[in-house]
């Protein structure tokens, strides 16, 4: 079945505490990106890549790291979490980004920091 | 730069009743809009999209989409809302010809009262 999974669901984390939030994907897509959902906000999005050891900056990039070493895997890093940083994170694939491909998004982690 | 904008953030319909939702769009050269729904506790799914092949787009679940450039507008309609289409819906706009992002509207809630 063509997914895109995300680990943990969620997680519950103190200030500081680095923590990793894992995106992978089984359709050998080249887009991945991954978004926060806030209410009232919509999705903003954090960081994208085009593709293995390509990744830049989205909308909302302060506090977070990416990597893509693999074209499947797209890991989200936090390494000094703080509450504004609670939310509910979205990763996505798409075959491409420049043409009208949709996204597929993964099922969500619920981060909470307190 | 694309926007979307979303016109209320709450919609609430009797079931059997017309379902609008509305979208407007910024842009500067021809969009792909797209519209995603996300049900609770779930990522979010492809609805439908325009990518300028007919302006009246047709959708899963009996939804679709007028494109109207020259009211830059997107609306997605149902004309009998069911019980199972409570949920958030989100509009979103690409650009073609190379840009890395998908920019979603703020989202729409929709409540169907029995």
């Amino acid at each position: 079945e063509a997914q895109v999974t995300q680990n943990p669901r969620y997680l519950i984390t103190v200030t500081g505490k680095k923590l990793t939030v894992t995106c992978s994907q089984n359709m050998n897509h080249e887009y991945m990106s991954w978004y926060r959902q806030d209410p009232g906000l919509g999705l903003r999005q954090i960081y994208y890549s085009m593709n293995v050891e390509v990744t830049d900056k989205g909308d909302v990039p302060e506090g977070y790291k990416v990597s893509r070493k693999e074209k499947r895997n797209f890991p989200l890093i936090l390494e000094s979490p703080s509450p504004n940083q609670t939310s509910l994170y979205f990763c996505a694939s798409s075959l491409s980004i420049i043409t009208s491909y949709e996204q597929y998004f993964g099922p969500g982690t619920r981060l909470t920091v307190t | 730069a694309q926007s979307v904008t979303q016109l209320g953030s709450h919609v609430s319909v009797s079931e059997g009743a017309l379902v609008l939702l509305r979208c407007n769009y910024s842009s500067s050269v021809p969009p792909y809009l797209f519209w995603y729904v996300q049900y609770p506790n779930q990522g979010l799914q492809l609805l439908l999209k325009y990518t300028s092949a007919a302006t009246l787009v047709k959708g899963i679940n009996g939804f679709e989409a007028e494109f109207k450039k020259s009211e830059t507008s997107f609306h997605l309609t149902k004309p009998s809302a069911h019980m199972s289409d409570a949920a958030e819906y989100f509009c979103a706009v690409s650009v073609r010809g190379g840009s890395e992002k998908l920019v979603f509207g703020k989202g729409t809630k929709l409540t169907v009262n029995p």
